[in-house]
């Protein structure tokens, strides 16, 4: 599985929009690019995922380089419920295997 | 629609009691996951069964046997609970569309061993 890079922390100020980086250098043409939060205490939520394409959901837009080793999720108005942990994880699909491992993550603080 | 039900939400227990942990979900999911979660650390994977009637090893599997009695239901057993299983605990199902695995995640179930 490829592995992916992200930076411990954030901030951003509430209403603007919050991007967050992730590298992935190694990933493999078959892999997903996928994004989950964690707010505190509460189980890991789905936001969104991508294999090439950009893709847009009501929660997040995903920006995926064109040589696809790195992506962007942005937030496009955070709110302070936004505050969280961010995971990017990249998988393979269903015939590949089915475990999504998480990282240590993102701590995405939006400030009044 | 309930998603992913874990019970119980909180838990203290002695040094080598047993516990069971449920986790049913209602959406016609193949695959359940069993996760754990010590303070500020990001999810392990203790077990996962990708149908019914299997089950494989994830990360950290040592201390723990799981049991997939139906497509529904997914349980997570302690046999001879330790401090180091302290955590909370976290059971999922996976959705597959487009050839992505999405996971739904129930609410946790916290695990204190004194």
């Amino acid at each position: 599985d490829a592995k992916t890079t992200q930076p411990p922390s954030m901030d951003c100020a509430e209403g603007r929009a919050a991007n967050l980086p992730c590298n992935h250098s190694t990933i493999s043409g078959n892999e997903y690019v996928y994004w989950y939060r964690q707010i505190h205490s509460q189980g890991p939520q789905y936001i969104i995922h991508g294999l090439k394409n950009n893709e847009t959901n009501e929660m997040a837009s995903l920006i995926i380089t064109e040589d696809r080793k790195s992506s962007t999720l942005i937030l496009p108005h955070a709110t302070l419920r936004d505050t969280a942990v961010y995971y990017c994880i990249v998988r393979a699909g269903e015939e590949y295997g089915n475990k999504l491992v998480f990282g240590a993550g993102t701590i995405l603080r939006v400030k009044s | 629609n309930a998603g992913v039900t874990q019970t119980p939400k909180f838990q203290v227990l002695k040094t080598g009691q047993s516990m069971t942990l449920q986790c049913a979900q209602d959406m016609n999911h193949n695959s359940m996951y069993w996760y754990r979660q010590d303070p500020g650390m990001g999810l392990r994977l203790i077990y996962y069964s990708a149908s019914e009637g299997t089950t494989d090893k994830g990360e950290v599997p040592n201390g723990y046997n799981v049991s997939r009695l139906n497509k529904r239901e997914f349980s997570l057993r302690l046999e001879s609970a330790a401090p180091s299983q302290t955590s909370v605990y976290f059971c999922a199902s996976r959705l597959t569309y487009s050839g992505a695995n999405v996971l739904t995640f129930g609410a946790g179930s916290r695990l204190t061993v004194l």
